[in-house]
Order: structure tokens, then sequence, then C-alpha cells
């Protein structure tokens, strides 16, 4: 398996642009979640989903946040209108309940992680 | 008070010391936790998951105390290339990282 893949892996844009983060779940995983990185407030989650359905997205920052994941393989997170404060690592991570090993149950996976920097 | 907390270190220890992390968590109802090395601009990789009796594997030691509200990793005989950030996640109703804690092994 690839892994979990996320695209790109390095953004620059400018203050006000629209960011969209891509991401590809390990397949037959059930779970996905962003993340966010950063030196002041280490790896916090912003919003994670359970067979396609958002079930928490109290990280959250704001209303300039938002996130789909319209099928199984995919999902995007969006910043619009992107802010300085928002440069950080976004992390995708995708786990399954239903492991083939016990071990790997719940485990999460992470993807190499998108930089953003927003000038 | 952050609901996961780690000592952020640094921990400088020579080739061959045994080092020990703690990890505490403030959210009786969590389930399952694991412990996480991050390398510099890399993504955090699974080290090990907690298990409630305690977890081995190789110079990795991790074991849970649910009186007490934390989780440990031994690590014996240290080598340079376990220099990393060590994680641990608490998940429950939530899925929480501690801040990370930072290890040095020196030659």
């Amino acid at each position: 398996d690839a892994g979990v893949i996320q695209s790109p892996r390095h953004e620059v844009t400018e203050m006000g642009q629209e960011v969209t983060l891509r991401c590809k779940p390990i397949s037959g995983h059930d779970y996905l979640f962003w993340y966010r990185q950063t030196m002041m407030r280490g790896l916090e989650l912003l919003i994670y989903f359970n067979n396609n359905v958002p079930i928490d997205d109290s990280g959250m920052p704001e209303d300039r946040f938002s996130a789909k994941m319209p099928n199984a393989s995919f999902s995007t997170l969006k910043i619009q209108p992107s802010e300085p404060r928002d440069s950080a690592v976004y992390f995708c991570a995708s786990s399954s309940n239903r492991a083939v090993r016990e071990k790997d149950t719940d485990t999460q996976y992470f993807g190499p992680g998108t930089r953003l920097t927003v000038l | 008070r952050k609901e996961v907390e780690q000592d952020p270190g640094p921990f400088n220890v020579p080739e061959g010391a045994t080092v020990a992390f703690n990890c505490t968590y403030s959210n009786s109802a969590s389930q399952s936790f694991f412990w996480y090395r991050q390398d510099c601009r890399k993504e955090p990789k699974l080290l090990m998951s907690v298990y409630s009796s305690g977890n081995e594997d190789g110079r990795f030691t991790a074991q849970l105390n649910r009186a007490s509200q934390y989780i440990s990793l031994l690590i014996r005989d240290s080598k340079l290339s376990d220099s990393a950030t060590y994680l641990c996640l608490s998940c429950g109703q939530n899925f929480v990282f501690g801040p990370g804690t930072r290890l040095s092994v020196l030659p």
C-alpha cells in the first residue's frame, strides 16, 4: 500500500487566497483525520471523519476552514481566505477499527504533510 | 491544564543509556494510547500501541497506569538513531496528542 497520500507537499500563497489541501487515505481505512502542527501549539486535531461523515469538527479554528470527504478515498481541507497565522504543517491520517492485526486497530497512519506558508 | 501533558525535554543522554518518558492524561474516559516518534520535518510514525498489560518491542517498553492516568515509554540501550521527538496519543471520545518530548542521544 502506498500509505496516506497528501498534496501538495509545499504550498506558498499570499494572504487572502484560497488554499486547498488534499488527502487520500489508506484503502480500507474508515477514519480520516486532519491535524495542524506548529511550534507553538504542537499537533492539533482539526476534524475527523468516520465512513465519510464528519464526526467532530470542534478543532476547526474558524469559519475560514472547511473540510469535506466526498468518498472513501479522498478528502480536502480548504482555507478561504488564508491568513499568515494559518502557516503550519497540515497532516492527514487514517485508521481502521477493524484491522486484521490487533496492533493495527485504531492506529493512525500519517501522510507526509503539507507545509503551508501564507505570506 | 492541558488534556495530555509531557515533559518537553530535551533529554540529552549518552549512547547505551536507558531513558524513560511519562505522559499524563486528564480524561479518564480515554480508551487507547499510542507512542509515536517524529523526526525533524517528518510525519509522526507509530512506535508502539500501549496495552493495559504493558507492551514490549525490543528495546522499547510501554506501560499504562490507569489509576494514576499516565503512560510511560522506556528505551533501553539507546542508539543515536533514537534521537527524535516522542509524542503520546490519547484516544477516546476525542484524539489528543501530547506536546512531545525531545530526545537527543549523544555519541
